[in-house]
């Protein structure tokens, strides 16, 4: 079955430390898609990144930063020179089948000013 | 311009009360979904509608039924509300299959306190 395990609960950092969330999941697909959401504390969930696993390339986009690991099944986020409106949960997901999205537990982030 | 918009933003409601939420979604999107977000943050899907056809049931109390009237909209009805229905609420949708790389757009979410 698919799964997203997201083993940190909970990550606090000082204002411009950088700070990596782990994705770690299970899929028995040969080709599958992965996203990241961020929930900021004003509720909505937003849509940050797809992946194919076709393409491991890292990914950059700001101070954000992706690390696909195919050979790991991981695929961890990276915030550098964090910021406090960073604060958030965030959320690794995986299609579960064709429109089931299964998500981890989610991450929250606490950056301190 | 909202792209997916949900009413109410805020619920309360008493025990045994029936209440009703409403998405509507003004992207285009053929697949439309409801999520429950517990208190710990964990989200999980309950229903999905793709052209306003019934795709996807999780295993949630008969007591919550989701309805299609167009594709565009996908309301939630619950009855004789209980407290453990307590959490946000979210409607979300697709262009198409998430597994063929299709992100999700969330709504606000709609918070429902069931006292």
């Amino acid at each position: 079955a698919q799964k997203v395990t997201q083993a940190q609960t909970e990550i606090s950092v000082v204002e411009k430390e950088d700070v990596t969330l782990d994705c770690v999941y299970e899929t028995r697909d040969t080709t599958y898609y992965l996203f990241w959401y961020k929930q900021p504390p004003s509720g909505e969930l937003v849509f940050l990144i797809r992946r194919n696993s076709f393409d491991e390339q890292n990914e950059i986009s700001g101070r954000y930063s992706w690390n696909f690991q195919k050979s790991t099944s991981s695929f961890n986020f990276t915030i550098t020179a964090s910021q406090v409106v960073d604060s958030a949960v965030y959320f690794c997901a995986l299609p579960s089948n064709d429109y089931k999205l299964s998500f981890g537990a989610g991450t929250t982030v606490t950056v301190r000013a | 311009d909202t792209a997916v918009s949900q009413t109410p933003k805020y619920l309360v409601t008493q025990m045994g009360n029936d209440k009703s939420i409403k998405c509507e979604q003004n992207l285009g999107h053929d697949t439309m979904y409801w999520y429950k977000q517990d208190s710990k943050k964990f989200l999980k899907i309950m229903f999905s509608y793709n052209n306003k056809e019934l795709i996807i049931n999780e295993t949630v109390p008969n007591r919550f039924s989701p309805k299609s009237p167009d594709k565009a909209h996908l309301n939630l009805h619950i009855n004789s509300l209980e407290l453990g229905d307590s959490a946000v609420y979210f409607c979300a949708s697709s262009q198409a299959a998430s597994s063929s790389g299709y992100e999700q757009f969330f709504g606000p979410g709609t918070r429902l306190t069931v006292l």
